[in-house]
C-alpha cells in the first residue's frame, strides 16, 4: 500500500482481555518499530524489528506484551491481560532500511482503551 | 539517558506570522533529528530529517536547524497559515549501538494558526 496501515483503527475491550493490534508496513520496507502514545507521557519506544526479528525489545514495559512478524511484513502486537494503564494510542512506523539516514513513517494508529 | 524537551507546549499565533519552535536534547551524541507534525487521531507525517553532520533542512516553508553541540534545533514556520494547526514533535535518533535504531521523543508543540 501507499503508506503504513495499522488495524483496528479503535479498540475497546474489557480489563483482563487479550488483544492484538496490526501493522502492515510500507511494501518493500525492511524496518518496522512499535511506538506508544500515552496522554501526557508522549511516544515511548516498543520494539524494533528487522525482518522477521526483533534486535531491540527494550521498550516493552511488561512481559505482557509481545510482538512478532511473519515474511518481512505485517506485524502483530499482542497485549495479554490488560490493564487499565495499557490505554494508548499505538503507533507503528516503517523505514527502508534499519540505516540511521531513513525516515521512519507513521501508521494512523490504534486508540486502545481498557475499560 | 536522552530526554527531549519542547518549548513551549502550546502556542498560538494570527495566520501569516513567522513562528519558531525550539526543540532541546540532552546527549549531544545523535544520528540525525526529525521533525514531525500529527493532526488529531492521526499518526505522524515526517516534515524534516537532519543529519548530524547538517545545520539546516528546508522544504517549502519550513526550515529546521540542528545545532549537535549545544544540543537544540529549531523549526521555522514562514507565513503561517491555519492548515499549519497541529501538534509539532521533534524525535532524534541516537548514534550506533544497542537500541540505535528508536527515536526519542519530545512531547510537542501544539500549534494554533488563527485566521
Amino acid at each position: 500500500g501507499a503508506g503504513v496501515s495499522q488495524s483496528p483503527s479503535n479498540k475497546v475491550t474489557e480489563k483482563g482481555k487479550d488483544v492484538e493490534l496490526r501493522c502492515d508496513p510500507i511494501s518493500g520496507h525492511t524496518a518496522l518499530y512499535w511506538y506508544r502514545q500515552s496522554l501526557g507521557q508522549g511516544l515511548e519506544f516498543l520494539i524494533y524489528f528487522q525482518g522477521n526479528s526483533a534486535p531491540d525489545k527494550s521498550g516493552l514495559p511488561s512481559d505482557r506484551f509481545s510482538a512478532e512478524r511473519t515474511g518481512g511484513s505485517v506485524s502483530t502486537l499482542t497485549i495479554q491481560r490488560t490493564q487499565q494503564e495499557d490505554s494508548a494510542v499505538y503507533l507503528c512506523a516503517s523505514s527502508f532500511a534499519p540505516g540511521a539516514h531513513q525516515p521512519q513513517h507513521f501508521g494512523d494508529g490504534t486508540r486502545l482503551s481498557i475499560l | 539517558k536522552q530526554e527531549v524537551t519542547q518549548i513551549p507546549a502550546a502556542l498560538s499565533v494570527p495566520e501569516g506570522e513567522n513562528l519558531v519552535l525550539n526543540c532541546s536534547f540532552t546527549d549531544s551524541a545523535i544520528y540525525n533529528l526529525q521533525w514531525f507534525r500529527q493532526d488529531p487521531g492521526k499518526g505522524l507525517t515526517s516534515l524534516l530529517l537532519i543529519q548530524s553532520s547538517q545545520r539546516e533542512q528546508t522544504s517549502g516553508r519550513l526550515n529546521a536547524s540542528l545545532d549537535k553541540s549545544s544540543g537544540r534545533s529549531t523549526l521555522y514556520i514562514a507565513a503561517s497559515q491555519p492548515g499549519d494547526s497541529a501538534t509539532y514533535l521533534c524525535a532524534v535518533r541516537h548514534t550506533p549501538g544497542a537500541g540505535s535504531y528508536q527515536l526519542t521523543f519530545g512531547k510537542g508543540t501544539k500549534l494554533s494558526v488563527i485566521p
